[in-house]
Parts: C-alpha cells; structure tokens; sequence
C-alpha cells in the first residue's frame, strides 16, 4: 500500500495567513493527488484533484501543488471558514489511502 | 443536483454483521463509482473500498479483506456495504461518496451513518 504522510500534524495560524501543508507520498503517485476539508460532524468536501485542479466552487485562495511523491495545499488567506481538518489522498492505486490529517486551528 | 443519502444510524452487537445502503440520485447510475470510506471517531478518513454501480466489481483495502462486501442494486440506484465480524474497533462514521471516475477525486459525499458496536 502507498503511504501517505502529511505534515504538520497540527498548526495554528491567524486569519489572513498564509498556510501550507505537505503531503508525501511512499512512491510516486504521478498527480493522483486530491485534497479534502473536512469540519466537525461534516462530510470531507473536495477542495483540489489531480494535484493541482481547484474543484468547482472553492474558493481561489486554495491551491495545490507538487507531481511524483511531494504535494502542497495553500491557503493564501486564512479565512474564519477555513479553520477544519485538511487531509489529502491518493487514487494512482488501491488502497486510495488518506493522509493522517492536518489540524488548522485558531492562534 | 446530485445527492447521496445514507440511512440512519444502526447499533450491532460484537459479531453481528452490519449492511449500510447509499442511494446517489440526480445523475445516471452507470456514470460514477462509489467509494466507502470510515472514520473512527476522533480519527482520521480511512478508505475501505469502491464499487462500479454499472458493472458491480469491486475492490476493497486488504484491511477489509473477507469481511466487507458492496453490492448494488440497479432498479433502486442503491449501492450496499455490508461489515461482518463486527467488534468494537468497528465504531465508526461510515460515508458512501461518489467520483466520476475510478481514480477521480471524490465529489459528492453522504452524510455519513454512524454504526455503534456494542454489547
């Protein structure tokens, strides 16, 4: 199964920003990279797919990076709303395994 | 407007085996695949498994190997995940979600049906 290992586990940041998180993978995974926000009690929400495409709907400050084994969500601008659990996943093979989890909280 | 709608909660007790339904509805049955995925409470998303509503195959995490099976049923547009052996470490949210593809990125997701295992 690939790995995926996101970092850091936890963070706290102020609205406005700028935050980014890793997420790496065991082997390469080409761009079958996909991000999710996930909030207390809710369903994860599709942020990014294929690394780097914004879903329809998100807003632009979201954006993804990365191809191979190393990837990255930013937020530009750190909204109130934006403060969930990002976690990212692979679809190059199954098992399409989850990162652990990236907690955005309030500083 | 594309909806995935999962019932409601269900307590089982250690051994007893659980079977989840998930219904997507506003799109063709045959132009998406379903993906089950857990998250034990607290915990991160875990993903268990997939389905092609069209064709019926699957594929499940080695994880769930011998104890999960997702079926569907095509006059109902209703896919099922059913869990056997349950034991307590079981106790989790389990989401239907829905992606385009098999390798796309997950879109539409259910609310989510909590199955407590319990003595």
């Amino acid at each position: 199964d690939i790995q995926m290992t996101q970092s850091p586990s936890s963070l706290s940041a102020s609205v406005g920003d700028r935050v980014t998180i890793t997420c790496r993978a065991s082997q390469s995974i080409s761009r079958y990279l996909n991000w999710y926000q996930q909030t207390p009690g809710k369903a994860p929400k599709l942020l990014i797919h294929a690394a780097s495409s914004l879903q329809s709907g998100v807003p632009s400050s979201f954006s993804g990076s990365g191809s191979g084994t190393d990837f990255a969500l930013t937020i530009s601008s750190l909204q109130p709303e934006d403060f969930a659990t990002y976690y990212c996943q692979q679809s190059y093979s199954m098992p399409y395994t989850f990162g652990q989890g990236t907690k955005v909280e309030i500083k | 407007q594309v909806q995935v709608v999962q019932s409601g909660a269900e307590v089982k007790k250690p051994g007893a085996s659980v079977k989840v339904p998930c219904k997507a509805s506003g799109d063709t049955f045959s132009s998406y695949y379903l993906h089950w995925v857990r998250q034990v409470p607290g915990q991160g998303l875990e993903w268990m498994g997939i389905i092609n509503p069209t064709t019926g195959s699957t594929s499940y995490a080695q994880k769930f190997q011998g104890r999960v099976t997702m079926t569907r049923d095509t006059s109902t547009s209703t896919v099922y995940m059913e869990l056997s052996s349950l034991r307590s470490e079981d106790t989790a949210v389990y989401y239907c979600a829905r992606a385009r593809g098999a390798a796309d990125g997950i879109d539409y997701w259910g609310q989510g049906t909590l199955v407590t295992v319990s003595s």
